[in-house]
């Protein structure tokens, strides 16, 4: 069991907006920047939101992040058939001193 | 083009050891700590093990720890794990990742596959 704590999957219709919940505490996402990862079918992770909510180049702004406490967000609006990956929530744990990731989280496009 | 390339998966039997390398080109490699990340098959991503830009910081994950160990040559633009006393529950694609300041692995080599049965 993670650490970090995403819903094994989320559903939207294209066009819409989903939300991806990532849980921690303070040992964790609390005093932690915490960065997201899409994998899309198939593929290698590619780094999505760093530092909470930043967007590495290339990465449309469609993706945003938020952190609050000891929780963070991943955003994406404007869903398209080819946003259908995992995605995972990580962040650095200073009580275990190592990364952890979320278990992912399955986003379907429908 | 930053690239990082792993090598050294294959199969071998429960309780032997292998060795994975991972040879980065592109960037400036002792400005950066490395990390190998892990994922088995249908599985989410496990974070393994770290070493830090200068080699004298080592991190693992409770799972591997007295087991695996991880290096850097420098002089190569290389970082390597040691595995030691494989199990079944270690069959996994291994990805060798740079880990970037703010915590964030921002390059993922392709991976390369350890697959442990007798």
């Amino acid at each position: 069991q993670s650490v970090l704590t995403q819903p094994p999957s989320v559903s939207a219709a294209p066009g819409q907006k989903v939300t991806i919940s990532c849980s921690g505490n303070s040992s964790n996402i609390g005093n932690n920047y915490v960065s997201w990862y899409q994998q899309l079918p198939g593929t290698t992770p590619k780094l999505l939101i760093y530092d909470n909510n930043q967007r590495p180049s290339g990465i449309p702004d469609r993706f945003s992040g938020s952190k609050s406490g000891i929780s963070a967000t991943l955003g994406i609006t404007g869903l398209q058939t080819g946003d259908e990956a995992d995605y995972y929530c990580a962040t650095w744990d200073s009580s275990l001193s190592g990364v952890m990731f979320g278990g992912g989280t399955k986003l379907t496009v429908l | 083009e930053v690239q990082l390339v792993e090598s050294g998966g294959g199969l071998v039997q429960p309780g032997r050891s292998l060795r994975l390398s991972c040879a980065a080109s592109g960037f400036t490699f002792d400005d950066y700590a490395m990390h190998w990340v892990r994922q088995a098959p249908g599985k989410g991503l496990e974070w393994v093990s770290g070493v830090s830009w200068n080699g004298g910081s080592k991190v693992y994950a409770d799972s591997v720890k007295g087991r695996f160990t991880v290096s850097r040559d420098d002089t190569k633009n290389s970082v390597y794990l040691q595995m030691d006393g494989l199990r079944a529950e270690d069959m996994a694609l291994y990805y060798c990742v740079r880990f970037a300041y703010g915590d964030v692995f921002d390059i993922w080599g392709q991976g390369t596959m350890v697959t442990v049965s007798s």
